[in-house]
């Protein structure tokens, strides 16, 4: 069993629509999650970061963090062409290695 | 917000030969530097990670002689592919988390693509 699973995709939403990303994992000792963002042959980006679990917001973007569950999520409301990518969960124990899904790609067509 | 440059983006090279790349925090000093691998539609694969002065820590199957690590300055890492072959193919990215702060972000470097013919 993979420490993270995530679905690869590819997932295609109209411009408009709520898009909901998600992630399980294995390692209970995982404190840190982030939510990635990946353009074509670009580095990661970092699109949100919580620690343990509960909700976030920024903007548009929403991370929600199941422990108990050993689920997280990501919501992109209002999703625009632009936030067409590749979007990688990844998760840690502390301050050093992450360890990443293989990231879900995400199309929104126009 | 912190900034990561890689060099080469990309470089072409023949079987055998050996590729340097090159990982530099611009605006900021990094305690640790990590080198990771992407292949086509897969997860970023840790390879290493990398404190100033000291000896790079290697994930279990990353050979240390193929793969060198050096990380000579708080703001410099590099990389070099020894003795490079096909299978060596694949986008390398390097990140970095800062000596401020008290988060473990990483920030990551705009990768590099090898291709080895």
């Amino acid at each position: 069993q993979k420490e993270v699973e995530q679905d690869p995709g590819p997932l295609s939403v109209p411009e408009g629509a709520i898009v909901s990303l998600n992630c399980t994992y294995s390692n209970s000792a995982f404190q840190y999650f982030m939510w990635y963002r990946q353009y074509s042959r670009k580095g990661p980006e970092l699109l949100m970061y919580t620690y343990s679990s509960g909700n976030k917001e920024d903007g548009r973007f929403t991370a929600q963090v199941d422990k108990s569950s050993k689920y997280i999520s990501l919501f992109i409301r209002d999703s625009q062409p632009s936030d067409s990518a590749t979007y990688l969960c990844a998760m840690s124990e502390s301050y050093q290695k992450v360890t990443f899904g293989t990231g879900t790609k995400l199309q929104v067509i126009p | 917000g912190a900034v990561v440059s890689q060099h080469p983006s990309r470089v072409i090279c023949k079987s055998g030969t050996s590729v340097k790349i090159e990982c530099r925090s611009l605006d900021f000093q990094a305690t640790t530097m990590f080198w990771y691998r992407q292949f086509p539609k897969k997860s970023l694969m840790l390879m290493a990670t990398s404190n100033e002065g000291s000896k790079a820590t290697y994930e279990q199957g990353v050979e240390k002689d193929k793969f060198l690590i050096n990380h000579a300055s708080l703001t410099l890492s590099t990389l070099t592919v020894t003795s490079a072959h096909p299978e060596d193919s694949s986008f390398y990215i390097c990140s970095a988390t800062s000596t401020s702060g008290s988060t473990n972000e990483q920030f990551f470097g705009p990768g590099t693509r090898l291709t080895v013919l």
